[in-house]
């Protein structure tokens, strides 16, 4: 079945600086890859999402990278401010099933 | 509804005992998965409907979890003879059609505590 890695676990960065997390998946056949933000105690909610058939996907500060070839994807924050401090879960989807990352926490120091 | 709604929010139960996890997706939603997140951890996958389809129960960790899913609405996550490793959030999510969207809205969760 698919596996998805995420790195790092958890980041801080200072407000304002830009904060990259990366993805790697395993099974060839995963053609959506989302992205999940989980505040302290909230539920996850999808912030962007990006399909096999794109390279590049951007929504204001936030954006994903995918490379279909080497098996990994990428968001990357820009302009990062308190608010964007939460968990974050990069996901695949394979068939029927969505498989999700590990997580990483990245808080943003004002 | 407007979201998906899970009960109870809060459960505590002794070692050994059964519980009932329930949830209730977005209305005409036909995929509904559940997840299990520990402290600090991931999303672990644990089981998926879509529709009369038969469910994907690859995730489920033992045989003392089950979950069926009535009328393609509800569904009941079970878990028989609860052991202190169960202990997590239990997350309910549906989707309208892993087909169509795969948007996935989440419930708010179900904390399970096994003393």
């Amino acid at each position: 079945g698919e596996n998805v890695e995420q790195h790092p676990s958890t980041l801080s960065v200072q407000e304002g600086d830009s904060a990259v997390i990366k993805c790697t998946y395993s099974d060839s056949a995963s053609n959506y890859f989302p992205w999940y933000k989980q505040e302290l105690g909230k539920r996850p909610q999808l912030i962007i999402d990006i399909r096999s058939n794109v390279g590049e996907k951007k929504d204001q500060r936030i954006a994903v990278t995918l490379n279909k070839t080497a098996k990994h994807f990428s968001l990357h924050i820009t302009e990062t401010q308190p608010e964007d401090s939460a968990v974050y879960f990069c996901a695949a989807l394979a068939g029927q099933k969505v498989t999700f990352g590990t997580g990483t926490k990245l808080q943003v120091i004002p | 509804g407007a979201g998906v709604s899970q009960s109870p929010s809060n459960k505590v139960t002794e070692k050994g005992k059964d519980v009932e996890l329930r949830c209730d997706p977005i209305s005409g939603h036909t995929a509904l998965y559940w997840y299990r997140q520990s402290l600090g951890q991931g999303l672990e996958f644990l089981i998926y409907f879509q529709g009369n389809s038969a469910p994907d129960k690859s995730g489920l960790p033992s045989d003392r979890f089950s979950a069926e899913r009535t009328g393609g609405s509800v569904s009941t996550l079970t878990i028989q003879r609860t052991q202190q490793e169960d202990s997590a959030v239990y997350l309910c999510a549906s989707s309208l059609s892993l087909a169509t969207n795969e948007k996935l809205f989440f419930g708010s969760g179900t904390q399970l505590s096994v003393l």
